[in-house]
């Protein structure tokens, strides 16, 4: 079936660093979805990309679509503490319906 | 921006019992799903729901899962003879209509404890 695997699974930071962490599905993906989990809360949807190679701007975080659209990445540019959560991908498969195929997630600690 | 809720917040039950999981979905929203993420895990998906049918259901949701929409703003998910592994957050989601990739407003999730 479909698998969808993020590294890496850990990141420490320290406040004012960058993050990145990276998604890539073993099929292709209609779109891909970005949630933020925050300890003890629900997924919570931050982005969705469509086409192949693109590439959109929240604020301080930027998320790239492969051009195979097989892959993903979430950049954090000067992390701050509000930044701390778990980073989820998640796609639906491109010829399936709208169940969502989620990463396992990087779970983002920032030191202030 | 409109939310999904969900019933109760926390569940504890015994072995074997069966429980009710509740969600009321954004209101304009036609696609349901119910997702666990078992502790320090990934959310995985259970099932989806639509037009009064399950639309799609994945290798975990067996026979002691079903779901429901007794009314116009319920959705339920019984699981009828709770197991140890149960144990996890359930979360509910709902969107607008079944094109893939619309956004999935997620629930606040349920935590249940089978003990």
């Amino acid at each position: 079936g479909q698998q969808v695997m993020q590294i890496p699974q850990y990141q420490h930071v320290q406040e004012g660093e960058d993050f990145t962490t990276y998604c890539n599905s073993s099929t292709t993906l209609s779109n891909i979805q970005w949630y933020k989990q925050r300890p003890g809360g629900h997924p919570v949807f931050l982005i969705q990309l469509v086409k192949s190679g693109e590439v959109k701007k929240q604020k301080r975080l930027t998320f790239q679509f492969g051009e195979a659209k097989k892959n993903s990445s979430l950049h954090i540019t000067a992390t701050q503490t509000t930044d701390v959560g778990t980073y989820f991908c998640a796609g639906p498969r491109e010829t399936s319906g709208s169940r969502l195929t989620f990463g396992e997630g990087t779970q983002l600690t920032v030191n202030p | 921006e409109p939310e999904v809720t969900q019933t109760p917040s926390h569940q504890v039950t015994q072995m074997g019992q069966e429980v009710i999981l509740r969600c009321v979905p954004i209101s304009n929203h036609l696609y349901f799903y119910w997702y666990r993420q078992i502790l320090g895990q990934k959310v995985e998906f259970l099932v989806s729901f639509y037009n009064n049918e399950i639309s799609e259901k994945s290798e975990i949701f067996d026979d002691q899962f079903s779901v429901e929409r007794p009314d116009g703003s319920n959705f339920t998910l019984k699981i009828r003879s709770t197991k140890l592994e149960d144990s996890a957050m359930y979360f509910c989601a709902s969107s607008r209509d079944s094109r893939t990739g619309l956004r999935q407003y997620f629930g606040p999730g349920t935590r249940l404890t089978v003990t």
